[in-house]
């Protein structure tokens, strides 16, 4: 059974700094992986989807990297803004969409 | 990008009320799920639907029944709300980014429900 796991569970960190967030997942048979964006009490909106053949996607300040063999992603955050405060979730679609716990992100101006 | 709306935004409603949630999207996406989510938590599938008369249960069970008469419409109804129900329950479409089962998926700004 696939299982997706986010670390760090929160990250603060003061504007302008580059960071890193964490996905891994246990079963390498994925079709694709997709990050999103969740704020408080909302849904989620689609940030950068990386197909199983891909390596990386970019979006603005954001990157997003994948390695199947490893069962790890990571997303890359540019020159961090209090804007980009929230929860960021990956999900990995094999034969069913699982989502991870996420990454609640605060930085502060 | 996909338009998903989902109404109410907020229900608080007592226990033994029927109660159905809407979700609508107006880019014609074949699929659309529910999922729930409790804070601090995964998303849990509950319902999808491949189109028209389509449904299916998700991985998490629910006492939730859904419909799919139209391809814009996916509503979720309980029938009798408990307040174990308490939750936000998203809705989301998708479209096909590549092969079969390379979807993306658009998210609706979800429902939180609480039940007294």
């Amino acid at each position: 059974k696939q299982e997706v796991t986010q670390i760090p569970a929160a990250l603060s960190v003061p504007e302008g700094e580059n960071l890193v967030l964490n996905c891994s997942f246990t079963d390498s048979a994925i079709y694709n992986l997709q990050w999103f964006r969740q704020d408080p009490g909302k849904g989620l909106t689609s940030l950068l989807l990386i197909q199983s053949s891909q390596r990386e996607q970019t979006s603005g300040r954001l990157n997003a990297s994948l390695d199947k063999s490893s069962g790890r992603s990571t997303l890359y955050i540019a020159a961090s803004q209090p804007g980009d405060s929230a929860t960021y979730l990956c999900a990995v679609a094999g034969t069913a969409l699982i989502f991870g716990k996420g990454t609640t992100l605060s930085v502060s101006s | 990008e996909a338009d998903i709306y989902q109404t109410p935004r907020y229900l608080v409603i007592g226990t033994g009320k029927k109660i159905t949630l809407e979700c609508s999207q107006t880019m014609g996406h074949d699929k659309m799920y529910w999922y729930q989510q409790d804070p601090g938590m995964e998303l849990h599938l509950i319902h999808y639907s491949y189109g028209v008369n389509s449904t299916e249960k998700g991985d998490l069970s629910s006492e939730s029944t859904v419909s799919r008469i139209r391809t814009e419409h996916f509503p979720l109804t309980l029938e009798s709300a408990r307040p174990s129900h308490t939750s936000q329950y998203l809705c989301a479409s998708s479209v096909r980014t590549g092969g079969i089962l390379e979807e993306k998926l658009f998210f609706g700004s979800g429902t939180q429900l609480s039940v007294l």
